[in-house]
């Protein structure tokens, strides 16, 4: 059975600090990976990677991917309230079609 | 463009009512799908379709219908309310890539209750 699996599912860190999420998946026919943010509303896209090793990078956040291993990680920097969120992972399988499965999220919480 | 819309945005039904939920977007993709979201489940997968006229079951397709006679316009009908369908619908649209899955593009959600 194809799944995404998220650790931590939550995180309380302090303004400043640096954190990585983690996103392993075991997915028939693998064909990318994107990560998420969700505030309370619609998941609103960060990054996609398909291929291992190339650094995504978006200010203080941060993706790659390890497709041997199967997992991904996302790195954000110098952490401030405004990134408390949940963070989802989705890989997208099969065809040109658009399926994804997503993780349960990891809840961030940055507190000042 | 105004992306993806949704409407209600808030519904309750009584167990056994039928209704559906409306999606529509402006930016001529493709591919548009229906997710429902639980607390500690993550976005799970009901419908979705490559193309006006074609569409596909998800993971968690019982208990829905869907349609797409436009490319514009992807509705999600409940057949028999349960309290089971109570949760967040998202509906997401994305261009066809022949790279694969790319970015999908959310809409504002309906929150649905079942009594």
């Amino acid at each position: 059975e194809d799944k995404v699996v998220q650790s931590p599912l939550s995180l309380v860190v302090h303004e400043g600090d640096t954190v990585t999420l983690n996103c392993s998946y075991e997915v028939t026919n693998f064909r990318s990976l994107l990560w998420y943010k969700q505030e309370k509303k619609a998941p609103t896209f960060l990054f996609m990677l398909t291929s291992s090793g190339i650094e995504k990078k978006s200010g203080r956040l941060s993706s790659i991917l390890d497709k041997k291993e199967l997992f991904s990680i996302l790195n954000i920097t110098a952490t401030q309230t405004g990134d408390s969120a949940v963070y989802l992972c989705a890989v997208g399988y099969g065809g040109s079609q658009g399926n994804l499965i997503f993780g349960k999220g990891t809840k961030l919480s940055v507190k000042p | 463009n105004a992306g993806v819309t949704q409407t209600p945005k808030f519904q309750v039904l009584k167990t056994g009512q039928s209704m559906t939920l409306q999606c529509a977007q402006d930016m001529n993709h493709e591919y548009m799908s229906w997710y429902r979201q639980d607390p500690g489940m993550g976005l799970r997968l009901i419908h979705y379709s490559v193309g006006a006229g074609i569409t596909d079951q998800g993971e968690v397709p019982n208990g829905y219908n869907v349609s797409r006679s436009t490319t514009e316009d992807f509705p999600l009908r409940l057949l028999s309310a349960a309290p089971s369908q109570t949760s967040v619908y998202f509906c997401a649209s994305s261009p066809s890539l022949a790279g694969g899955p790319g970015e999908q593009y959310f809409g504002p959600g309906t929150r649905l209750t079942v009594t």
